[in-house]
């Protein structure tokens, strides 16, 4: 079955800690991005990559980075400069269409939830 | 500015009691609205893509359609595990704008 995996379901960092979520997808999309979603508030988007080896920053980038050395695979690593890094994090991808260079429909993993203690 | 905004924040409907969702939006050069369902601690599960207006699309209970300022997601005699946060998010260019979702609570 295609789909978006995230790992672990569950994370908790302690105060100076960097963790790495990771996002795995063989759905054969170009675009792979990161959301953060906090209780009554819209989904941000953290980075989005169109392509390998290239990524942008989303509207939260700071204290956070991302890689993108394969297709399928996007991990996000929240360092210890993110001050309030307790959320609901959210990786998802897409088909590019008009040459590569539009998303479009955008689906996504089940989540990691990071705590911090 | 760019905003998507989606009412009610919460709805209780009792089973068969058919509603709508609404999403509005402001955003200029619209290339497609999205639904999702969101469940509890997962992640959203798409449910349809909109991309202009006058489309609707249909998927056993819900069917969603489209406007050049809102789409409504209506449920039609809904059942309890229809119950969960329906997200709307719209795209203009390469931007993605999401709603803070309505919260629907199914009761038997």
């Amino acid at each position: 079955d295609g789909g978006i995996t995230q790992s672990p379901k569950y994370l908790f960092r302690k105060e100076g800690q960097n963790v790495t979520l990771s996002c795995e997808q063989n759905l054969n999309h170009d675009a792979m991005y990161w959301y953060r979603q906090d209780p009554g508030q819209g989904l941000r988007l953290i980075y989005y990559s169109q392509i390998v080896n290239d990524f942008q920053k989303g509207d939260i980038a700071e204290g956070y980075s991302v890689s993108r050395e394969k297709k399928e695979s996007f991990p996000l690593t929240v360092t210890s400069a993110q001050k309030n890094p307790t959320a609901f994090y959210l990786c998802a991808s897409s088909i590019l269409q008009a040459g590569g260079y539009v998303a479009d429909t955008q689906y996504f993993g089940p989540g990691t939830r990071l705590t911090v203690l | 500015e760019d905003q998507v905004t989606q009412s009610p924040e919460a709805l209780r409907l009792q089973e068969g009691e058919s509603s709508s969702l609404n999403c509005s939006y402001t955003v200029s050069g619209l290339r497609g609205l999205f639904w999702y369902r969101q469940d509890p601690g997962k992640g959203p599960e798409f449910l349809f893509t909109l991309y202009s207006a006058g489309e609707e699309k249909e998927k056993e209970r819900l069917k969603a359609t489209l406007t050049k300022k809102e789409s409504f997601l209506h449920i039609t005699a809904p059942k309890p595990e229809d119950s969960a946060t329906y997200l709307c998010a719209v795209q203009a260019g390469n931007q993605f704008y999401f709603g803070t979702g309505t919260s629907l609570t199914v009761i038997p």
